[in-house]
């Protein structure tokens, strides 16, 4: 089993709807969890670190499931911009070493 | 404001010849520094991390190897580049604190 799973999508949306996308992971001493977003031949970029509580930034939502081992991200309102592919990121605790998703893609159309 | 800069941008090199990378951080200090590759279509693959000049702790064996000569320089190289090297590599740096990865805009390689 793989440490960190998500599905690949794509998840094809239109413009306004709502989407969500899980992301399991394996080790139950994880500790930090993180979203990224990858646009297509660039970089990843940290879209939101995920708190046990739960955090909303704007039309994201992440919300963390330790008991199931899993985190989530909820996107509200999808804009055509929204279209990337999203990567979740795990960090045992104490640990240097994050373990990254194989991400989902996103393609939001009008 | 940190900063993290990649070079070059974009490198097509013969199979058998040598690599260098190349990542600076700007703005912090004692970051961990990561060089991750991304295969076309694939996640991205951890290669080396370090947590402090010299040291270097390698996660996959391969034909690279990499370097921090200063606090915030961390080089990737490679003695003779094989088909199987080509793809997006990326660096990235974390605070000691903080778990936040910042990644460079990155290099892609081509081996032919």
């Amino acid at each position: 089993r793989k440490e960190v799973e998500q599905d690949p999508g794509p998840f094809n949306v239109p413009e306004g709807a709502t989407v969500a996308f899980n992301c399991t992971y394996s080790n139950s001493a994880s500790q930090s969890f993180f979203w990224y977003r990858q646009d297509c031949r660039k970089e990843p970029k940290l879209l939101m670190s995920v708190y046990s509580s739960g955090n909303e930034d704007g039309r994201f939502t992440a919300q963390l499931n330790r008991a199931s081992q899993y985190i989530s991200l909820l996107i509200r309102d999808s804009k055509l911009s929204d279209s990337a592919t999203y990567l979740c990121v795990v960090f045992a605790g104490g640990s240097y070493i994050p373990t990254f998703g194989r991400g989902t893609s996103l393609i939001v159309h009008p | 404001s940190q900063t993290i800069h990649q070079w070059p941008a974009t490198l097509v090199q013969p199979v058998g010849s040598p690599l260098s990378l190349e990542c600076t951080v700007e703005g912090t200090s004692n970051p961990n520094l990561y060089w991750y590759r991304q295969a076309a279509g694939r996640g991205l693959q951890l290669l080396f991390y370090s947590v402090g000049i010299g040291q270097i702790s390698s996660e996959v064996p391969q034909n690279l190897s990499a370097s921090r000569p200063q606090d915030r320089q961390f080089i990737l190289s490679s003695k003779k580049l094989l088909l199987s090297d080509s793809g997006f590599y990326l660096c990235a740096w974390t605070s000691g604190s903080w778990n936040e990865q910042f990644f460079g805009p990155g290099t892609r390689l081509t081996v032919l």
